[in-house]
């Protein structure tokens, strides 16, 4: 199975100030069609988990525009422009390039 | 507006099976495939397995294969996932997915507890 490793693991942020998520593949994610099947998630306390980013970086409807994501290949990174209090939870990474599709473990956002 | 709605928490002892439904509605339910997905205590997200409504086609992960069965009853927009031979380390919050694009739309989540 592809493993999907994410840093950090914990992460505490001032408000207003920026957050990076890195994820990274032990396979490329580049798929035959030219896809790179790699999204984001949220999953606050308490709730399902939400997604943010499909296909590398294209923001879902109704995801704040001071989301943001990028990559390729085995190396990918969200990033929060100015973190808000709503924000907190876990951030996941998930590859669909390969079966099993598997999920990082996951980086916990704090307010600091 | 796609709606997912599990069925509730369920309490199972060892060596028992346990049945989760997903029903669907605000989008034809044979379009899309439904995966199921499961969260255990301090564990990432696992995926299990999905189905296509449309054909019933199913594939699941080989950690699984033999004790997961997935299936669906398209009159009734609803999936369902049945896990047999329960261990204590099958206890997790089960979740199913599903929509026009993959993870675009997730149930509540059913916790199945095995003790």
């Amino acid at each position: 199975d592809v493993v999907m490793t994410q840093s950090p693991l914990s992460l505490p942020v001032t408000l207003g100030q920026p957050a990076s998520f890195s994820c990274r593949s032990s396979q490329s994610l580049l798929y035959s069609d030219g896809d790179t099947n790699l999204s984001w998630y949220q999953q606050r306390p308490g709730q399902s988990p939400r997604r943010l980013i499909y296909q590398v970086s294209n923001r879902d409807s109704g995801v704040p525009d001071r989301f943001s994501a990028s990559g390729s290949g085995n190396d990918f990174t969200l990033k929060i422009s100015r973190v808000e209090a709503e924000d907190v939870g876990v951030y996941f990474c998930m590859q669909a390039t390969h079966w099993p599709y598997t999920f990082g473990q996951g980086t916990k956002l704090e307010i600091k | 507006q796609v709606q997912i709605v599990q069925s509730g928490a369920e309490v199972k002892k060892p060596g028992a099976s346990v049945k989760v439904s997903c029903k669907v509605s605000g989008y034809t339910f044979t379009n899309y495939p439904i995966h199921w997905v499961r969260q255990a205590p301090g564990q990432r997200l696992e995926w299990m397995g999905w189905i296509h409504p449309g054909n019933g086609k199913t594939r699941y992960s080989q950690k699984f294969q033999g004790r997961l069965t997935v299936t669906r009853d398209t009159s009734a927009s609803t999936a369902y996932m049945e896990l047999s031979s329960l261990r204590s380390e099958d206890t997790a919050f089960y979740y199913c997915a599903s929509g026009p694009t993959l993870g675009i739309s997730w149930g509540q989540g059913t916790l199945v507890t095995v003790s």
